[in-house]
């Protein structure tokens, strides 16, 4: 199974900043996904980052405040911008191996 | 579209009973399911999956689960919980074709010595 590491853990911001998160997979994966934990809640998918192509988003989210890059077949960056106290989430990368989804540790993100 | 209810949002188990979490699904095909576990402050891990075939699958940890096709559901069992089973479980249904997960709201699970 894939091995993901990410980027800070943690961190915590003022409003109005920018932070990027970098998602690292051990081996080369051909899909990789970006979500949002929100305090107290499930995951929800933020877009799927394709390599060599613009990040497809789901509804809801824009590419102005989450902007991703997928450079090669092992990495991604996610910046959240211009954020705000209700950016503070859990955000977690994902890449699929084998018809499966292999999570990171996550990046914990609070806003002030 | 595809969905996922957890209809447990919190349960309690004594340490060494067992457990079993529900999960309820939503999709016009057959879907991929997943079971995944979060420990607090961490990620999530992989515990089982269904594609196809025997609709009873291992996981890792002692778990299990079952499909059942006739009710939508993919219930998640434990024969005998450790302490370490305290954590959030989150059931997960994707199409094949693109990998997309949806997620449920997750069950906590809290061990009671």
């Amino acid at each position: 199974s894939a091995v993901i590491s990410q980027k800070p853990s943690r961190d915590i911001c003022q409003r109005g900043t920018s932070l990027t998160i970098q998602c690292q997979v051990d081996s080369q994966v051909t899909m990789m996904f970006w979500y949002r934990q929100q305090p107290g809640q499930s995951l929800t998918l933020i877009a799927t980052a394709n390599q060599g192509s613009e990040a497809t988003y789901e509804s809801g989210f824009v590419i102005d405040k989450f902007p991703i890059s997928r450079p090669n077949l092992t990495f991604s960056t996610l910046t959240v911008s211009n954020m705000s106290p209700e950016d503070s989430s859990i955000y977690l990368c994902s890449a699929e191996q084998g018809d499966t989804q292999y999570f990171g540790p996550g990046t914990r993100l609070t806003v002030l | 579209a595809q969905s996922v209810t957890q209809p447990d949002i919190h349960i309690t188990v004594s340490e060494g009973a067992s457990l079993e979490l529900r999960c309820n699904y939503s999709y016009g095909a057959t879907p991929y399911l997943f079971w995944y576990v979060q420990s607090p402050g961490q990620g999530l891990q992989l515990l089982l999956k269904y594609f196809s075939g025997d609709t009873l699958v291992q996981g890792i940890k002692g778990f299990e689960a079952e499909f059942k096709r006739s009710q939508s559901s993919f219930n998640l069992r434990k024969p005998s919980v450790h302490w370490s089973d305290a954590a959030e479980y989150f059931c997960a249904v994707g199409p094949s074709n693109d990998y997309k997960l949806s997620f449920g709201a997750g069950t906590t699970v809290t061990v009671r010595a």
